[in-house]
């Protein structure tokens, strides 16, 4: 099936940092939703957009749904060691049940 | 908050075997789907239920089957367990109809068959 292109495949970043890391797909899409998911764990939801141009916070999280609906992009501020893992983007669309995810972004960080 | 239970972390079957892989979440989700995740092949969705009694196949469904005869509940069935189906499971569920919803996923389990 057809996967949104996510970027960058991998961070390695320093405890303090700000990361942005962002999805992107030839179609449009109705909502995005962010996740991040720990060695051996489930995927756990960070923040849910559904109009273009949204953008929501979740503490030192921010994401922005793109203003061409076939974007968005995921801010990290002030890393902290836990927030090592990898995040994942996931786009639905109108008409579909089924959503399409990105392959992760991988970060690391240095204390 | 919601919550999406897999009944095993993980599981080791030898080659043959049926296994089971049981869901359960407790939000009154209309959708239930089954993923399988792989190194460097991302989420690949296997089948998804939109409602009691329904199923349909998702982009790798060739080997599983599923059931769902009640809402909360939605089995994953390898009839024949092979080497290449060795992964990692992710139950999720959602409300809403098509194009709106959060997803929200379970612990996932682990299998290993040899």
């Amino acid at each position: 099936g057809q996967q949104l292109n996510q970027s960058p495949q991998s961070m390695f970043i320093q405890e303090g940092e700000d990361v942005s890391m962002n999805c992107t797909s030839s179609s449009i899409f109705n909502t995005w939703l962010w996740y991040k998911q720990e060695p051996g764990e489930g995927p756990v939801l960070l923040i849910a957009l559904y109009k273009a141009g949204e953008l929501t916070s979740n503490g030192r999280l921010t994401a922005q749904f793109g203003i061409t609906r076939k974007d968005s992009f995921l801010n990290i501020s002030a890393s902290i060691p836990s927030d090592v893992g990898i995040y994942f983007c996931a786009g639905l669309k109108g008409s579909n049940y089924k959503l399409t995810f990105g392959k992760g972004t991988l970060l690391t960080v240095n204390p | 908050d919601v919550k999406v239970t897999q009944s095993s972390r993980y599981l080791v079957k030898r080659t043959g075997e049926k296994v089971f892989l049981e869901c359960v979440q407790d939000m009154d989700h209309e959708n239930m789907f089954w993923y399988r995740q792989d190194p460097g092949l991302g989420l690949r969705l296997i089948y998804f239920s939109y409602d009691v009694k329904m199923k349909e196949k998702g982009d790798i469904p060739e080997g599983y089957s599923v059931s769902r005869e009640k809402k909360e509940r939605f089995s994953l069935i390898l009839e024949s367990a092979s080497t290449n189906q060795t992964s990692m499971y992710l139950c999720a569920s959602r409300t809403g109809g098509p194009g709106t919803g959060e997803l929200f996923f379970g612990e996932g389990s682990r299998l290993t068959v040899l």
